[in-house]
Order: C-alpha cells, then sequence, then structure tokens
C-alpha cells in the first residue's frame, strides 16, 4: 500500500494564482482531512470528509475549498492564492471516527506565494 | 479553544525520562498523540478514549484524566530516535475532528 499520497511536493503560486492539492490515500479509509501548518506551529484543520459526497469546515476553511466524489482522492482547491496561504499542507485519513479515528498523514506539499 | 501543552521544549539525555502534557478547557471524548520529525510528516503514536480504552505503540504509555481534561505522554528510558515535535490532538464528538496544541519539541541527546 502506498498509504496516503500528495502531489505536488512543493509549488511557488503569485498572488491571485489557483491550484488544487492532490489527495489520495488506497486504504479504504472513509475519513479524509486537510490540514496547514505553519513554521514552529501545530496542525489547523481546514477540511474534513466522513465519506464520498460529505464535505464539512473546518477551523481555517476561508479561502479553500474541496470535494470528494470518490473514497479515495480529496483535493483541495485554492483560489486567488494569498501570501497568508503560505506554509505547508497535510492530506491525513483515518478509518472511521471513535477507537479506529487514527490519521495516517501523507508527506505534505509545501506552498509559496509570493 | 485548541488544547494547551506544556512544556514548550524538553532536552534529555538518552535513557532519561520525561513528561508531556495536554489540556483542554472543553469536555473531551478522545486524546491522540502524533510525533513529528523534521521536514516529515506527523506519525501517530497513541490514542486515548473516553472510558479507558487506549491503542497505539506498546512502547508508548499515556494516561487520560476525563474529570480535569488533561492527558499525559510519557517518554521513558528516551532513545535518540525520541527526539522530534509531539503534539496531542483533541475532539469533543467521535467523528474524527481533531484540534491540535502547538506542540512540544523533544531532543535527545547522546
Amino acid at each position: 500500500n502506498a498509504g496516503v499520497t500528495q502531489t505536488p511536493k512543493f509549488r511557488i503560486l503569485k498572488i491571485g494564482q489557483s491550484m488544487t492539492l492532490q489527495c489520495t490515500q488506497d486504504m479504504n479509509h472513509n475519513y479524509m482531512y486537510w490540514y496547514r501548518q505553519d513554521p514552529g506551529m501545530g496542525l489547523k484543520l481546514i477540511y474534513y470528509s466522513v465519506g464520498a459526497g460529505i464535505t464539512d469546515k473546518g477551523e481555517v476553511p476561508n479561502g479553500y475549498n474541496v470535494s470528494r466524489s470518490t473514497t479515495e482522492d480529496f483535493p483541495l482547491r485554492l483560489e486567488l492564492a494569498a501570501p497568508s496561504q503560505t506554509s505547508v499542507y497535510f492530506c491525513a485519513s483515518s478509518y472511521e471516527g471513535g477507537k479506529d479515528s487514527e490519521q495516517y498523514f501523507g508527506p505534505g506539499t509545501r506552498l509559496t506565494v509570493t | 479553544q485548541q488544547p494547551v501543552q506544556s512544556p514548550q521544549a524538553v532536552i534529555l539525555r538518552e535513557g532519561e525520562d520525561a513528561v508531556i502534557n495536554c489540556s483542554s478547557s472543553k469536555a473531551l471524548y478522545s486524546v491522540h498523540w502524533y510525533r513529528q520529525k523534521h521536514g516529515e510528516a506527523p506519525v501517530f503514536l497513541m490514542i486515548l478514549l473516553k472510558g479507558g480504552e487506549q491503542k497505539g505503540h506498546e512502547k508508548i504509555s499515556a494516561s487520560f484524566n476525563e474529570k480535569k481534561q488533561q492527558s499525559s505522554l510519557y517518554l521513558t528510558a528516551s532513545q535518540l530516535s525520541y527526539s522530534g515535535t509531539y503534539f496531542c490532538g483533541t475532539e469533543s464528538h467521535s467523528w474524527g475532528k481533531l484540534q491540535f496544541g502547538a506542540g512540544t519539541q523533544v531532543v535527545v541527546t547522546p
């Protein structure tokens, strides 16, 4: 199993550009998450999904959008990039909530907006 | 409100013990612990659930005081590989929606 994969690994965007961060998991997990991590800080939840077709906002959803059309994929869309969105983005998945909610993280995407 | 971790950082010699604390102002359903090495993704260590159930690595121990909304992670007989930043994540319901603390940086020296 590859686990959770993310592409791209690195990206530089100009202010106002848009992009999609890709996330795929092959563990048949129902729950998927997007986090951002600013330097020296903890993880902030952007969006999460408990199954195909179901998404909900986390702590910091402004400026982002998600969709979940399949169990495996959970792309994150950045519209009109701003310098405040410079961060490392992690995608994660878990089988479900409760006692089976340990999260498996992808390697991350390092995004710089200039 | 994100959970509060203490201490912010700790330096240990190999073989020494340390305790990392995580406290929340909200009633908790579960506490998760993750370790992140520099430039890498967080890795799951342990989950502690309301009611006493636990799941995680055999060599890691932790406690969860439901009444005080506090959890502690115990690093016993530390090894060089224990170095990294430890994060607690808390949730108030069984939805898997975690709030993470700011992290505790652990450095283990020879």
